[in-house]
């Protein structure tokens, strides 16, 4: 176990749905990354947050949202979804500087 | 932004075997991560190495910044160490790591 949980591990929906995916950092950790692997585009980078606000934002459709809360955890919203959304979602929280990335287990989501 | 590179793409190995995988980045950065992808699709972190050399086990790595490039070395390589090797780069503190293609290893028994 890494620390860093996501929910659910599995997800299948239909295209146009919303989904939302969960992420509960490591206890300490004030930074949350989501990113996206697909078959075509290995790992992208979507957004980041840090002590509740986004930091950076990367590859993120304006299909997709997402927000840190006061606990720290995170979600992200998936919207309007269509067949190209199918990928692994991973969250990864830091430490800081010096400690690097640990990855939650990821929430696999299929569009049908 | 920053690119990476890694070397070979697929390998593949007898169990028992050493092997080298290569990740060159095209600027300076101040962070850089070996994680191994079991065939489950988890990310597991193996080295956070952003200069020097660190050993685990049957895996180091080696980090030459100013060179631009980080080894890995499994060595005596078994078939639980089959998966994709990712390494990444970022420039600064907080700020998102970038991904290279990935090594897809096979170990074979």
């Amino acid at each position: 176990d890494s620390g860093v949980t996501q929910t659910p591990k599995h997800l299948i929906t239909a295209t146009g749905q919303r989904v939302t995916l969960r992420c509960s950092p490591r206890s300490g950790d004030l930074s949350v990354y989501w990113y996206q692997q697909s078959l075509d585009q290995g790992l992208q980078f979507l957004i980041q947050y840090y002590n509740g606000e986004e930091r950076a934002k990367g590859n993120i459709l304006e299909r997709f949202s997402a927000q840190q809360f006061p606990d720290l955890h995170s979600e992200l919203n998936l919207s309007s979804l269509e067949l190209g959304d199918s990928a692994l979602y991973f969250c990864a929280s830091s430490e800081g500087q010096g400690y690097g990335y640990t990855f939650g287990s990821g929430t696999r989501l299929t569009v049908v | 932004g920053i690119q990476v590179e890694q070397s070979p793409p697929d390998l593949i190995l007898q169990e028992g075997a050493n092997s080298t995988l290569r990740c060159n980045f095209s600027d300076s950065v101040n962070n850089l991560q070996w994680f191994h992808q079991n065939p489950w699709g988890q990310l597991i972190n193996l080295f956070y190495i952003p200069s020097g050399t660190k050993q685990n086990g049957r895996l180091s790595a080696t980090t030459v910044a100013t060179e631009r490039y980080s080894l890995l070395y499994i060595s005596s390589s078994q078939t639980t160490d089959s998966g994709v090797y990712f390494c990444a780069v970022s420039r600064g503190y907080g700020q998102n790591f970038v991904f290279g293609p990935g090594t897809r290893l096979s170990v074979l028994p």
